[in-house]
């Protein structure tokens, strides 16, 4: 079935080193997205990236749509970044398929 | 920005009791979604719906049914709840069309004992 691979599993950074986040997905995906989950809250889209590079703040997100994989990188990093980040697709069965996320923290 | 709403935030119940979960979006979008997120397993869809009147069964929704009565409203009902059902539960809506963002509620913590 469609699998969703996410890496690393978590990540720890200094404040203002940057971080890149991965996702993998075993098929070919119709719509990727990026969510952020602040511990214990609400899922927050970031991206709507089928394919190419969008940005926004510090965000960028690379979709390589032929080669299933998609990037997340954080320039700068700051301590309000922490918390899961993560990848889901929707695939040919139409439902959203989450990856298992990246923990971010970011020390002062 | 677009709004969904669960209710309740947080519920303890015990085993064998009935609980319902409800969610509410003022987006006007079609479909809506149940899941539920656990360590180790990230989020797993248990229901959806592409409309009123409409429910779709999805990855794990053996002891979970769903009603959608109308486009705003959509809700998760445990009929005997379990304590492996404990766990956060979360509603979102989003387009039919190609955007396919989906927008989440705050969560539902439910604890079975």
């Amino acid at each position: 079935g469609q699998q969703v691979q996410q890496s690393p599993a978590s990540l720890v950074l200094q404040e203002g080193e940057n971080a890149e986040l991965q996702c993998n997905f075993s098929s070919t995906a119709t719509r990727l997205q990026w969510f952020y989950q602040h511990p214990g809250g609400r899922l927050v889209s970031l991206f709507y990236n089928p394919s190419g590079t969008k940005h926004t703040g510090r965000l960028t997100s690379t979709t390589v749509t032929n080669e299933r994989r998609s990037s997340l990188h954080i320039s700068s990093s700051q301590t309000t970044d922490s918390g899961t980040y993560f990848c889901a697709i929707t695939g040919n069965t139409g439902k959203l398929i989450f990856g298992l996320g990246t923990t971010l923290q970011v020390q002062p | 920005e677009a709004a969904v709403t669960q209710s309740p935030r947080n519920k303890v119940a015990v085993t064998g009791g009935k609980v319902t979960l409800s969610c509410n979006q003022t987006n006007n979008h079609n479909n809506m979604y149940w899941y539920r997120q656990d360590t180790g397993h990230g989020l797993r869809l248990i229901h959806y719906s592409y409309g009123a009147g409409s429910t779709e069964k999805g990855d794990i929704p053996d002891g979970y049914k769903a009603s959608r009565p109308s486009q705003e409203n959509f809700s998760l009902i445990l009929e005997l709840a379990t304590p492996s059902q404990t766990s956060v539960y979360f509603c979102a809506s989003g387009d039919r069309g190609n955007t396919g963002q989906l927008y989440f509620g705050e969560g539902s913590k439910l604890t079975v004992l």
